[in-house]
């Protein structure tokens, strides 16, 4: 059974560095083809694609992010992290994770509840 | 501003056929393939269409997918009020070298 579960900061200030965690099981981040996505969604607004990294540990980010964010896994390749630096008010916004398989980065077949960061002084 | 067109709306009554359209470039509808996505309230996506025209199993055969050059479609025949949601196109962009996603639509069932 694959699941993946957000988890991380419900409350930020502005200016610091918002660190996501999901943690997923029943699938294996090493397999070909398999990538783990970070998908965010402001209250009332579209869908973002933020960054992902692939079962060969290439990583992809969004160019209008990409100075913010890192993304990376861990060795035991269960865990995702997504860190975004210099938090803005605009960053206030439900964060998913997600997976995707069969070599296609945009086919996310399992994904996350979400986690909703809110950024506020 | 999306790299990724969609009308911000589309509306139907019961039974009838509506169409989404997804416009987008030679960088990336026109060289990969599209999926989309339903989204409803307060929860994840789900896709409902993947390498443009396949259905995933478990999604009514009133869904059906196409993409001609750089754009794509998502048609709904005989429109049911529980399609009333959000849905995204969603490619892998070449230039940019990331995914990008469509700025949503909202499909009303009057």
């Amino acid at each position: 059974q694959v699941t993946l579960r957000e988890s991380g900061p419900a409350l930020v200030k502005p200016t610091q560095t918002l660190t996501l965690t999901c943690t997923f099981s029943g699938f294996s981040l090493t397999t070909i083809g398999m990538s783990v996505s970070w998908v965010r969604q402001p209250p009332g607004k579209a869908l973002e694609w933020l960054a992902l990294v692939d079962w060969d540990d290439d990583k992809y980010y969004s160019t209008s992010l990409q100075t913010r964010l890192t993304i990376s896994r861990d060795t035991s390749k269960t865990q995702v992290v997504l860190t975004m630096t210099n938090m803005d008010p605009l960053d206030t916004a439900t964060y998913f994770c997600a997976r995707a398989s069969y070599s296609d980065y945009a086919l996310f077949d399992y994904w996350g509840q979400g986690t909703l960061v809110t950024v506020s002084s | 501003q999306s790299v990724l067109t969609q009308p911000p709306s589309a509306s139907g009554t019961p039974g009838q056929r509506v169409t989404i359209s997804c416009s987008g470039s030679n960088s990336n509808i026109g060289i990969n393939t599209v999926n989309w996505y339903q989204q409803l309230p307060g929860t994840a996506p789900k896709v409902f269409i993947y390498s443009n025209n396949q259905r995933p199993s478990g999604v009514p055969d009133r869904f059906s997918g196409s993409k001609s050059g750089t754009s794509a479609s998502l048609a709904i025949s005989g429109l049911q009020s529980e399609d009333e949601a959000d849905y995204y196109c969603v490619v892998w962009d070449d230039s940019l070298h990331g995914l990008v996603f469509g700025g949503g639509t909202k499909l009303t069932v009057l």
